[in-house]
């Protein structure tokens, strides 16, 4: 069946460091992939996605590209900072299970000043 | 701006007690979910919905039980409530994707309710 596996947490790093979360997937159809990211407190948000192989999705600095040779979505920043401190969830949608979503355990980042 | 609301927050119940976890969308969004969250294990599907009257079961149902009397509303049954359900509770919801898909792949998320079974 479909699974996603990401990085064991946690993860410190200094401010301005480069990050990056690995995430590898398992799907029988031509998944969508998907980084949500947590804030304390709060609920999961979309933070970027990508449809199709070698699609890159970016947004607030991260990135994350889609390879379908080596089945996975690495999320990247080249400098984070104090607010990024949060947990990030790599997914997967397959439309041939009509889209259900398959989440990773997730990966809690803490920045530090 | 409300989004997605869930209540309570928090709950702690015992061994056997009855409770419903509400969910409210004000997006118009045809697809509703709920999700558990527990340590180590990311986040499993409960239940969905793709519409009003329609509801069905994902990945871990048992000990749950979901209606869809309206767009807005999707709320989440515990019948007898077991330690194993302590958990953290999100609902999620989606417009409808094309081609007949369950949601466009974008889900937008409650802030969570967080549920102590003793």
């Amino acid at each position: 069946g479909d699974s996603v596996t990401q990085m064991e947490g946690p993860v410190t790093l200094s401010e301005e460091a480069f990050l990056t979360i690995n995430c590898t997937y398992t799907a029988t159809g031509y998944p969508s992939l998907f980084w949500y990211v947590q804030y304390p407190g709060e609920g999961l948000q979309l933070l970027l996605k990508a449809t199709k192989a070698d699609d890159k999705g970016s947004n607030k600095g991260f990135e994350a590209t889609y390879r379908k040779e080596t089945t996975s979505f690495h999320l990247e920043k080249g400098s984070v900072q104090v607010s990024d401190s949060a947990v990030y969830f790599c997914a997967l949608s397959d439309r041939g299970t009509g889209n259900q979503f398959y989440f990773g355990t997730g990966t809690s980042l803490t920045v530090i000043p | 701006n409300a989004g997605v609301t869930q209540t309570p927050k928090f709950q702690v119940l015992k061994t056997g007690q009855s409770m419903t976890l509400q969910c409210a969308q004000d997006m118009n969004h045809e697809y509703m979910s709920w999700y558990r969250q527990d340590p180590g294990m990311g986040l499993r599907l409960i239940h969905y919905s793709v519409g009003a009257g329609i509801t069905d079961q994902g990945e871990v149902p048992n000990g749950y039980n979901v209606s869809r009397s309206t767009t807005e509303d999707f709320p989440l049954r515990l019948l007898s409530a077991a330690p194993s359900q302590t958990s953290v509770y999100f609902c999620a919801s989606s417009h409808r994707g094309r081609g007949g898909f369950r949601h466009t792949g974008e889900l937008f998320f409650g802030e969570g309710s967080r549920l102590t079974v003793l």
